[in-house]
C-alpha cells in the first residue's frame, strides 16, 4: 500500500460543468475525510465517512456537493454546476478508528487541484 | 466554533538555526498532529501526540502536547534548506466528531 491516492491531480473545468474526484484511502483505514484548501489557508473540513456511512457534513458543503463511499473503500466527491469559487485544492485523508473513539493518525493524499474558468 | 491559533504566521531563519512554532486553542483536544506541506502537495504527517505532557521527537523535530491540552509546539533543530514549507498543526477531539481542525499554518523560509 502506497498511501492515500487521489485522482486526478489537476482538473480544469468550465463554470457550470460537473466534476468528480476520487480518493483511495489506505486499505485498512475505516475513516475517510474530505477537506478543501484555498491559497494561504489551512485545510477546511468538508465531510467524513466511517466505513460507508457519511457521519458529518460541514456547512461548507452546499447542495451542489455530494460525496459517497459506497463499499467503505474508495470515495468520490462530486461538484455539480461548478462555480469559480469552487476553485481550490481538494484533499482526502484516511485514518483508523479503534471503536473506542480513538483514532490513529490521519494521512493525506496529494490532493486534486480544481480550477474553474 | 473551534479554532486553532498558530504562530508565527511566517518566519525567515538562517540555516542551522533552531525554529519554534506553536498552536493554541480555547478548546481541549485529545490528539495533536503536526504536518508539513510543500507547494502543490498534500500535507505530510510529521509527528502525532496523544497524551497531555507528551514530548515526541522525529529526527530534528520535537513536538509537545501541552499539559492543559489546549496547546502544542513544534521545534526544528539545526534547520536546513529542505525545511522550507508550510507547517500546520491540527487537533482532534471527540467533541467535534473526531474530525481534524487545522491552524492557518506557519510559513518557514530558510536563508541558505
Amino acid at each position: 500500500d502506497t498511501g492515500v491516492s487521489q485522482n486526478p491531480r489537476h482538473k480544469i473545468t468550465k463554470r457550470g460543468q460537473n466534476v468528480t474526484f476520487r480518493c483511495d484511502p489506505i486499505s485498512e483505514h475505516n475513516r475517510l475525510y474530505w477537506y478543501r484548501q484555498t491559497l494561504g489557508q489551512g485545510p477546511e473540513f468538508l465531510t467524513y465517512f466511517q466505513n460507508e456511512a457519511q457521519l458529518e457534513k460541514s456547512r461548507l458543503l452546499s447542495d451542489r456537493f455530494s460525496a459517497e463511499r459506497p463499499k467503505g473503500s474508495f470515495s468520490t466527491l462530486e461538484i455539480q454546476r461548478t462555480e469559480q469559487g469552487d476553485s481550490a485544492m481538494y484533499l482526502c485523508a484516511s485514518s483508523f478508528e479503534w471503536g473506542t473513539g480513538s483514532n490513529t493518525e490521519a494521512f493525506f493524499g496529494q490532493g486534486t487541484r480544481l480550477t474553474v474558468v | 466554533g473551534q479554532q486553532l491559533n498558530q504562530s508565527p504566521q511566517s518566519m525567515f531563519i538562517q540555516e542551522g538555526e533552531d525554529v519554534s512554532m506553536n498552536c493554541t486553542s480555547s478548546s481541549i483536544f485529545n490528539t495533536w498532529l503536526w504536518y508539513k506541506q510543500d507547494p502543490g502537495e498534500g500535507p505530510v504527517l510529521l509527528i502525532a501526540l496523544y497524551k497531555a505532557g507528551e514530548l515526541t521527537s522525529n529526527g530534528r523535530l520535537t513536538a509537545q502536547f501541552g499539559i492543559t491540552r489546549k496547546d502544542s509546539f513544534l521545534n526544528i533543530s539545526a534547520s536546513i534548506p529542505s525545511d522550507v514549507g508550510i507547517y500546520f498543526c491540527a487537533g482532534l477531539t471527540k467533541g467535534y466528531g473526531n474530525k481534524l481542525v487545522f491552524g492557518a499554518g506557519t510559513i518557514l523560509r530558510v536563508k541558505s
